[in-house]
């Protein structure tokens, strides 16, 4: 099974300032033939489902603000929030997707300081 | 556009069974795989298990193996999970989730159906 650490496990940030999010896998992620890394990051909010925020690593999900990115490749993701809004405290997790068997960091809850 | 809606979630007693199903919409059911995830209070995200196309294969979480089974009717466009021996742990929020194979771009998720297992 690939295993995906993610860290910290609680974020506090000013409004305005940067939130970042690292997350490791046990394997690579990225497929060759399409030079993807099957990587995504969720956000949820308390009573709601995961939210996709960004897929193959880098690619926003439609509708989601510009200053949630994603980067990385191979074994090593980054998820940075650019500025801070007050409706992005959540927890926010990342999974991959390179295997029938889906795997999840542990989560990242973000509040405000 | 993608959609899928989970019904079935309940309360049943530790020992019982209940049956979960996710119909889908928006897509070609049959030419994809199908995943069930689930959370449970407080917790993290956790996959339960897949089914290929065609029902050719499945797979388990090895918390869930010998009691959940995985099926799908493609006729009707419903994917199920069989939740035999339920344990008072197995209470979540169980979600179906539209596979992304390798080569595509991502797994749609549907709203989820809660479980809970207590007596």
């Amino acid at each position: 099974d690939i295993v995906v650490t993610q860290s910290p496990d609680s974020l506090a940030v000013s409004l305005g300032e940067r939130a970042t999010i690292s997350c490791t896998s046990s394997r690579s992620l990225l497929y060759r033939s399409n030079n993807k890394n099957y990587l995504a990051w969720y956000q949820q909010k308390p009573g709601q489902p995961p939210k996709l925020l960004i897929y193959w690593a880098s690619t926003r999900e439609s509708g989601v603000p510009e200053r949630f990115s994603g980067s990385g490749s191979g074994t090593d993701f980054t998820l940075t929030i650019s500025s801070l809004q007050p409706e992005d405290v959540a927890v926010y997790y990342c999974q991959q997707y390179y295997t029938s068997l889906r795997t999840f960091g542990q989560g990242t809850k973000v509040e405000i300081k | 556009q993608v959609q899928l809606v989970e019904s079935g979630g309940g309360v049943v007693q530790p020992g019982g069974s209940l049956r979960l199903s996710c119909e889908a919409s928006g897509f070609t059911f049959s030419a994809y795989g199908m995943h069930w995830f689930r959370q449970a209070p407080g917790k993290g995200l956790e996959w339960v298990a897949f089914v290929q196309s065609g029902s050719s294969y499945t797979n388990y979480a090895d918390i869930v193996r010998g009691r959940f089974i995985i099926s799908r009717d493609d006729s009707k466009n419903t994917l199920y999970l069989q939740m035999n021996s339920l344990r008072p742990e197995d209470t979540a929020i169980y979600y179906c989730a539209k596979d992304c194979a390798l080569g595509g771009m991502r797994d749609y998720w549907g709203q989820g159906t809660p479980v809970s297992v207590s007596s």
